[in-house]
């Protein structure tokens, strides 16, 4: 099946820094997400990308969507300890594809106070 | 947070033993789907759901059926459990017309098989 590599694998930061990660794919895709997960609950979206070259920001964070739709990264500035967690990248095909998601095996980051 | 609840939250069953794993939820959200988390691979899909009664294979459907009798419950079976199901079992939702991908997520069920 379709798979997106997404690294780094973790991140071990100090409270301050900032952090980049990215996702990258053989086979294009319209749409492309990145969500975090948080110990014992469920992934929650962080960040939704449309549009080829696509640049968006939610607070601290920053993602595009790159111009070849097989790739997309996510800058998070000046960490903080509650940005602790797990982060995927998801990709879809879009259109009727609706959430039927492909996702990165996911970057766990630590953060040191 | 939107309203999913899955149950149970966790199992420890024996292989060869069925399972049955419930998602439910109060949106009145059309899309449902059946994700299993595992290291390295993130999540993946197993089954999905655009309605009542219409349900239709993921990537790793093998070994799982689903049912999807009224809108607010979706119900994922493991009809005789092995070792390799020990995951973690997440339910979605979503609306159509909303954007693609934009999944809210349930708290998971931790399945462990013997």
């Amino acid at each position: 099946g379709q798979q997106l590599n997404q690294s780094p694998q973790s991140m071990f930061i100090q409270e301050g820094e900032d952090v980049s990660m990215n996702c990258t794919s053989s086979s294009i895709f319209n749409t492309w997400l990145w969500y975090k997960q948080d110990p014992g609950e469920g992934p929650v979206l962080l960040i939704a990308l449309y549009k080829a070259g696509e640049l968006t920001s939610n607070g601290r964070l920053t993602a595009q969507f790159g111009i070849t739709r097989k790739d997309s990264f996510l800058n998070i500035s000046a960490s903080i300890p509650s940005d602790v967690g797990i982060y995927f990248c998801a990709a879809a095909a879009g259109g009727t594809s609706y959430g039927k998601l492909t996702f990165g095996q996911g970057t766990i980051l630590t953060v040191h106070p | 947070d939107a309203g999913i609840t899955q149950s149970p939250r966790h199992k420890v069953t024996e292989t060869g033993t069925p399972v049955t794993l419930r998602c439910h939820q109060t949106e009145n959200h059309r899309y449902m789907y059946w994700y299993r988390q595992d290291p390295g691979h993130g999540l993946r899909l197993i089954h999905y759901s655009y309605g009542v009664k219409d349900t239709d294979k993921g990537e790793v459907s093998d070994g799982y059926s689903v049912s999807r009798s009224k809108t607010e419950d979706f119900l994922l079976t493991l009809e005789s459990a092995t070792s390799s199901q020990t995951s973690v079992y997440f339910c979605a939702i979503s609306e159509p017309g909303h954007y693609t991908g934009e999944l809210f997520f349930g708290e998971g069920s931790r399945l462990t098989v013997l």
